[in-house]
């Protein structure tokens, strides 16, 4: 089984950074994958990672330590539109093959 | 960009009824899932499957629930009896592989009212 934990809410400034933290505890590990979450809509992704260290993508990285089974997600030139659910996902290996498990979701507010 | 559809997007059942929720998933992509998520909850996986087999399902995917690749374009999610408790978001997903370099592209989600 897992358990994946991560903050319910957020609230930063446009223009600053934020830090969404997640941990985690698998016996399988194989991947954690953020996504951004609208109110009433899909999943979509962000950014993933595999082996320890920093993943760049544009305004989005993510920081993943195995060892300490931590992530991080970093945003950085906060956008009004960035107002979100940021969700946490690890991807675990199972009897019948890979299975992705989300965390609840860090529910962000940008603010002015 | 390649999506994963759902229709419907919004359904409406009375209690008792069946329900059938359709996906296409993206062409290339091998392996399928459904989750879904309770207003104000997380995102819940229900099963997976690969080959014309359920390769894995959730204490939740019960009898009430099965699965279905009925041609080489749709997937299919059944509720048998629909309750209450049954009503949420329903997302199909589909990814290329199942390596850890690849991950869940999720469809727009069918809205189930369970009345």
């Amino acid at each position: 089984g897992q358990n994946i934990d991560q903050p319910t809410e957020m609230t930063a400034t446009e223009g600053a950074i934020v830090q969404i933290n997640c941990t985690y505890q698998t016996s399988g590990f194989n991947g954690l994958f953020w996504y951004q979450q609208h109110a009433g809509e899909a999943p979509t992704f962000l950014s993933y990672n595999v082996l320890d260290g920093l993943e760049e993508k544009g305004r989005f990285s993510s920081f993943l330590s195995r060892s300490k089974g931590y992530s991080y997600l970093l945003l950085k030139e906060l956008q009004m539109k960035d107002s979100a659910s940021y969700l946490c996902a690890v991807k675990e290996l199972t009897g019948g093959g890979n299975k992705l498990t989300f965390g609840t979701g860090t529910q962000l507010k940008v603010e002015l | 960009e390649p999506e994963v559809t759902q229709t419907p997007s919004h359904q409406v059942t009375q209690m008792g009824q069946e329900v059938i929720l359709r996906c296409v998933p993206i062409s290339n992509h091998l392996y399928f899932y459904w989750y879904r998520q309770i207003l104000g909850q997380k995102v819940e996986f229900l099963v997976s499957f690969y080959n014309n087999e359920i390769s894995e399902k959730s204490e939740i995917f019960d009898d009430q629930f099965s699965v279905e690749r009925p041609d080489g374009s749709n997937f299919t999610l059944k509720i048998r009896s629909t309750k209450l408790e049954d009503s949420a978001m329903y997302f199909c997903a589909s990814s290329e592989a199942e390596g850890a370099w690849y991950g869940y592209t999720f469809g727009s989600g069918t809205r189930l009212t369970v009345v």
